[in-house]
């Protein structure tokens, strides 16, 4: 089982409509990130969460440390947003300083 | 701010020659750490480089290798190139211990043919 798991592998949406992506982590962390790719490009830095919520435009992630999950919304999403969302963590362990990755969320938003 | 900046933005080489790849981390970042990506893969770490030392590595042989310069900048090198190197390259930088957040290049695609 990998540490860290990201639901669904695959999503397809309209424009418009509420997206969520959920990730769960077996291990204690320090940190929780969120990211996103594009095909064939690099990866940009969404979100880095230790605790409660954040939001930025039409993104929210929130974080719940006794449930060892995380959840990424995109509202009013937009075909631009089609991506890979991908769930990192940093584990809590001393001398480890190395990201534990999820398999990452292929997201599809059709106009 | 120019962020993290990688160079060059793609690159190809033969097997068995070598390479050298370039990042600078964003101001004020002290720490860089080196991941490969295979095409249709998740991203696997290769290093971290702290105070100009190696601080972690993963599991790569010893044909990649790599330096951080006094003004943090790093260069990642691989030799004897295999076709299985073709991978895109992302650098990662992060500030001074305690805060965890990293920024990512853009990246370097290197393909070996």
């Amino acid at each position: 089982k990998n540490e860290v798991e990201q639901s669904p592998q695959n999503l397809t949406a309209q424009e418009g409509e509420f997206i969520t992506i959920n990730c769960s982590y077996s291990v204690g962390i320090s940190a929780l990130h969120w990211l996103q790719q594009h095909p064939g490009g690099g990866i940009v830095s969404l979100f880095m969460l230790s605790s409660g919520k954040k939001k930025h435009g039409r993104l929210i992630a929130t974080i719940n440390i006794q449930e060892k999950h995380s959840s990424l919304h995109i509202t009013a999403s937009h075909p631009r947003d089609s991506a890979v969302y991908i769930c990192a963590v940093n584990p809590y362990m001393d001398s480890n300083y190395q990201l534990i990755w999820g398999a990452g969320t292929k997201l599809i938003i059709k106009p | 701010d120019a962020g993290v900046t990688q160079s060059p933005t793609h690159l190809i080489k033969t097997r068995g020659q070598q390479v050298t790849l370039r990042c600078s981390p964003k101001s004020g970042h002290d720490t860089v750490s080196w991941y490969q990506q295979a095409l249709g893969q998740g991203p696997q770490f290769i290093f971290q480089y702290y105070e100009e030392e190696e601080r972690q590595r993963g599991n790569f042989p010893d044909r990649f290798s790599g330096h951080q310069f006094p003004n943090y900048s790093s260069e990642l090198n691989v030799n004897a190139l295999l076709l299985g190197d073709s991978a895109l390259y992302l650098c990662a930088s992060s500030s001074p211990a305690g805060t965890y957040e990293q920024y990512f290049g853009p990246g370097t695609r290197l393909t070996v043919t």
